[in-house]
C-alpha cells in the first residue's frame, strides 16, 4: 500500500509557462514533505520542504503548497525551464523515526 | 571528497553470488541511509545508521541483505545468494541532522546499478 502517491508518471510544459506537480498521502504521521529533483544517472538532490505547522513554502521559482485536510501538496516551478527537465519525487516524513517515504515520481520535461 | 561517493558504479552478478556495494559519505554526517530504487518506482527504504550503530533495518526484504558502518564512516551492503528481483539501483544518502534536529534533507550518491543475471 503506497503512502506518498504521485499519480502522474509524466508531465509536458512550455518553456516559462507553470509546471504543477501533485502528491497525495495517506499515513497521518507524516509532519513534513521534501520534493526531491533526479536527473539520469544521478542520484535525487534536495530541492524544497514544507512542515505540516505551514501551508506554503517559497523558494525562488519553487513553491511547495500543502493541504493538511486533502493529505495533497503540489510543487509549483514558475517559470519553467528547460533545465528543469528531470524526475521529481515527492517524499514524506515524520522527523520523529528519520526515514523517507518516496512516491514513484513524476517526469517532467520542460520544452523551449 | 566533497559529495557521497558509491562503489562500484554497476555490477553485474550470477544468481547466487554474493555482492558487496560500498558507501563513502559526507565526511562528518553521522545519519546514513540505504535506499532501493527498481526500475519505474520510487527509492524504497533500506536501513539506517546513526554513526556506527544500525538504528533501523525494518526495511531490508530479506536475511540475505546486511549493513554495517563499524567505524560510524564507510558503509557497506551486502547481499548474499543474490536473486533476480534484487536488480535495481542501490542508494546510499548521509546527513548532517539526526534525532531531534532530523530535517529530512539528505544527500544521495549516484548509486550503484546491481544487475543479476
Amino acid at each position: 500500500d503506497q503512502q506518498v502517491k504521485q499519480n502522474s508518471p509524466s508531465l509536458s510544459v512550455q518553456e516559462g509557462r507553470i509546471s504543477i506537480l501533485n502528491c497525495d498521502y495517506t499515513n497521518s504521521m507524516f509532519d513534513y514533505f521534501l520534493w526531491y529533483k533526479k536527473y539520469p544517472a544521478e542520484g535525487p538532490t534536495f530541492l524544497i520542504s514544507i512542515s505540516s505547522i505551514k501551508d506554503k513554502n517559497e523558494d525562488g521559482r519553487f513553491t511547495v503548497f500543502l493541504n493538511k485536510s486533502a493529505k495533497h501538496l503540489s510543487l509549483h516551478i514558475v517559470p519553467s525551464q528547460p533545465g528543469d527537465s528531470a524526475v521529481y519525487f515527492c517524499a514524506a516524513t515524520s522527523l520523529k523515526y528519520s526515514t523517507l517515504t518516496f512516491g514513484k515520481g513524476t517526469m517532467l520535461l520542460v520544452s523551449p | 571528497g566533497a559529495g557521497v561517493s558509491q562503489s562500484p558504479r554497476y555490477k553485474v552478478a550470477k544468481r547466487g553470488q554474493d555482492v558487496a556495494l560500498r558507501c563513502d559519505p559526507i565526511s562528518g554526517h553521522v545519519s546514513l541511509f540505504w535506499y532501493q530504487q527498481a526500475l519505474g518506482q520510487g527509492p524504497e527504504f533500506l536501513t539506517y545508521f546513526q554513526n556506527e550503530a544500525q538504528l533501523d533495518k525494518s526495511g531490508l526484504p530479506s536475511d540475505r541483505f546486511f549493513a554495517e558502518r563499524p567505524e560510524g564512516s564507510v558503509s557497506t551492503l551486502k547481499i548474499q545468494r543474490t536473486q533476480q528481483e534484487d536488480s535495481a539501483v542501490y542508494l546510499c544518502a548521509s546527513s548532517s541532522s539526526y534525532g531531534t534536529d532530523y530535517t529530512g534533507e539528505l544527500f544521495f550518491g549516484e548509486g550503484s546499478r546491481l544487475t543479476v543475471l
